[in-house]
């Protein structure tokens, strides 16, 4: 069975740094594209991040160029989202999510993860 | 970049058929065949319903349907269940600094 499964999630201090984890299974990882997509509490679906199935190629979502950094273990196959300099408005549930093998920004997201809540409050 | 528009919401009786629009411009939707569809029930992941603008993944009914005119995506489900009541997120591929946008949502109630 294909799945992805996030880790890491919790409460941070705004302006302080977590790393969040997901896990996948059951597909062939490093032929697959990965993103990250967000939803704040109440809210709507927002893309974050997405890297190619090699790992050379990264992109991000303008609100957090510069302080999120996706990255990969195709060893491990692990998902990787490095989240520094952490603000109120990035309270969200972080989903993982499993992309296409060609185009890196496809818009295919398939599955999901249950996803992880991080918190940023004071 | 702003997000794709959508309805807040739409509704329908259960047999009857519903159509939910996703606008962008001609540098997401209208440019790209990357429009793809996610269902979402409160407090669950969302599911993949169809990609490509109209294809519609195994397992995934064929009351389901995607389309595309101009700078407008179109969600179709027809023969209208209790269990289609969730919401819904159009999403596209953007020529822009943000290359992936997803719409607002659309809650789907079933009268």
């Amino acid at each position: 069975e294909v799945q992805v499964l996030e880790s890491g999630g919790g409460l941070v201090q705004p302006g302080g740094s977590v790393r969040l984890s997901c896990a996948a299974s059951g597909f062939t990882f490093s032929r697959y594209a990965m993103s990250w997509v967000r939803q704040a509490p109440g809210k709507g679906l927002e893309w974050v991040s997405a890297i190619s199935g090699s790992g050379d190629r990264t992109y991000n979502a303008d609100s957090v160029k510069g302080r999120f950094t996706v990255s990969r273990d195709n060893s491990q196959n692990t998902l990787y989202l490095q989240m520094n300099s952490l603000r109120a408005e990035d309270t969200a549930v972080y989903y993982c999510a499993r992309g296409d093998v060609v185009e890196v920004t496809a818009s295919v997201f398939d599955p999901w993860g249950q996803g992880t809540l991080v918190t940023v409050s004071s | 970049q702003s997000a794709l528009t959508q309805p807040r919401s739409v509704s329908g009786s259960p047999g009857q058929s519903v159509t939910i629009s996703c606008t962008g411009t001609s540098s997401d939707v209208g440019g790209y065949d990357y429009v793809s569809w996610y269902q979402q029930y409160p407090g669950k992941a969302p599911k993949l319903m169809i990609s490509a603008v109209r294809h519609r993944p195994s397992g995934v009914p064929d009351r389901f349907s995607g389309s595309k005119s101009g700078n407008t995506a179109s969600l179709t489900i027809s023969g209208l269940q209790a269990d289609d009541e969730a919401d819904y997120y159009c999403c596209s591929y953007a020529d822009s600094s943000t290359p992936v946008l997803f719409g607002g949502g659309t809650k789907l109630t079933v009268l």
